[in-house]
């Protein structure tokens, strides 16, 4: 079946450091993939997504780029903020022609904490 | 704008105990689902539905129930609590089962005792 691994956690930086999160998959097809976020109490938000090879998905100076040759969808910022400090996800939706067509996968989560 | 909207945030329970969690959604969103979230397992698919009357299991089903009477609701239903259901459990929305966002309630901490 389809899954996705993200890498362990927690990751702890200092304000302004360079932030890359690890994201590989495992799925049939081309699935889309996605990163969500959470913040402390609060549910889950998309971050970024791509849809296709090559794409890249960027949101509040975060980016990543999906990879077909690797499967993986790896999260970087080149300067965090104590502000970004939560959990994230990294997920794909399986895409049409299987038994697992629309279903969302998630990784374990990566929990972030950056210190001023 | 409501967005997808859950009750009760706080519930506890004692082992045998039924309850519903509630979730509603007003995007007229066709596809719904209920994860649960436990400490370094992400988030498990537990039921989901892609439009009103139609519904499936996801990969941990046993012991919770759902239904989906109209597009806007999607209620949960522990049977018989058990202490392995202590998580936090997040009802999500997409438009359909495509490459669509998914939009999340505030979740449901749920402790059975």
């Amino acid at each position: 079946g389809n899954s996705v691994t993200q890498m362990e956690g927690p990751v702890t930086l200092s304000e302004e450091a360079f932030l890359t999160i690890n994201c590989t998959y495992t799925a049939t097809g081309y699935p889309s993939l996605f990163w969500y976020v959470q913040y402390p109490g609060e549910g889950l938000q998309l971050l970024l997504k791509a849809t296709k090879a090559d794409d890249k998905g960027s949101n509040k100076g975060f980016e990543a780029t999906y990879r077909k040759e690797t499967t993986s969808f790896h999260l970087e910022k080149g300067s965090v903020q104590v502000s970004d400090s939560a959990v994230y996800f990294c997920a794909l939706t399986t895409p049409p022609g299987g038994t697992s067509y629309g279903k969302l996968t998630f990784g374990q989560g990566t929990i972030l904490t950056v210190h001023p | 704008n409501a967005g997808v909207t859950q009750t009760p945030k706080f519930q506890v329970l004692k082992t045998g105990q039924s309850m519903t969690l509630q979730c509603a959604q007003d995007m007229n969103h066709e596809y719904m689902s209920w994860y649960r979230q436990d400490p370094g397992m992400g988030l498990r698919l537990i039921h989901y539905s892609v439009g009103a009357g139609i519904t499936d299991q996801g990969e941990v089903p046993n012991g919770y129930n759902v239904s989906r009477s109209t597009t806007e609701d999607f209620p949960l239903r522990l049977l018989s609590a058990a202490p392995s259901q202590t998580s936090v459990y997040f009802c999500a929305s997409r438009q359909d089962r495509g490459r669509t966002e998914a939009f999340f309630g505030q979740g449901t901490r749920l402790t059975v005792v």
